[in-house]
């Protein structure tokens, strides 16, 4: 069965320190992936997907960055963190159409 | 780029009554797929419900059941015989054909009243 795995689960992290979220997907082959953000109380902002390796697309331009290194991982960064970059973060993957999106745990970064 | 709309903030529901979430959405495609997906407190995301926009037939799940109006772009969530458990953030969702991008909309904050 299909898996996927975000860390951590909440970090803290001073306004300017760069950022590294991590999330992996077990048991499947070149899923799509989506990292979303989500504001307190609100809805869920698209900030990267990507179909490939190395195929990134960026929805909102803005201090983040993702990548995908390896087919099954994706990787959000940011350089210098700003205090507008809290939020939780959600990883997804799908696989083709008609499949609904698997979420991971989801990370709460708090920048103070 | 496709948008999805809830236009209900909040809503509120007795325990046991039906309750009806508003979803549209706009899109220039014609082949696409319709989610809702339940977010409890401990915000995990759940899917409740999905419906293929080439089928007329509305989808059910249970107590929850869709009115898929594909002319108006409307998308509807319906929930019967409401439970405490059903108090939730519900987020209407839109996947393109080709199955690879997810946009959601702002979401509807659920409470089941006792």
């Amino acid at each position: 069965s299909q898996t996927i795995h975000q860390w951590p689960a909440t970090l803290v992290q001073p306004v300017g320190s760069p950022l590294s979220l991590e999330c992996t997907v077990e048991g499947t082959s070149n899923p799509n992936l989506y990292w979303y953000r989500q504001a307190a109380g609100r809805g869920l902002q698209l900030l990267f997907y990507s179909v490939g390796i190395g195929q990134i697309s960026s929805e909102v331009p803005q201090n983040l960055s993702a990548s995908r290194p390896q087919d099954r991982q994706f990787i959000l960064s940011s350089k210098k963190l700003l205090l507008s970059d809290s939020g939780f973060y959600l990883c997804a993957w799908n696989f083709g159409s008609n499949t609904e999106a698997f979420f991971g745990q989801g990370t709460r970064l708090t920048v103070v | 780029a496709q948008t999805v709309t809830q236009s209900q903030p909040e809503m509120s529901v007795q325990e046991a009554e039906t309750v009806t979430l508003s979803c549209t959405y706009d899109t220039s495609e014609s082949n696409y797929y319709l989610f809702w997906y339940k977010q409890p407190p401990s915000r995990q995301m759940i899917l409740v419900i999905r419906q293929e926009a080439y089928k007329q037939q509305n989808a059910t799940e249970n107590r929850f059941s869709v009115n898929f109006q594909k002319a108006a772009k409307s998308f509807s969530l319906k929930i019967s015989d409401s439970q405490l458990g059903d108090t939730a953030m519900y987020f209407c969702a839109f996947m393109n054909g080709a199955g690879n991008m997810l946009t959601f909309g702002g979401g509807t904050r659920l409470m089941v009243k006792p």
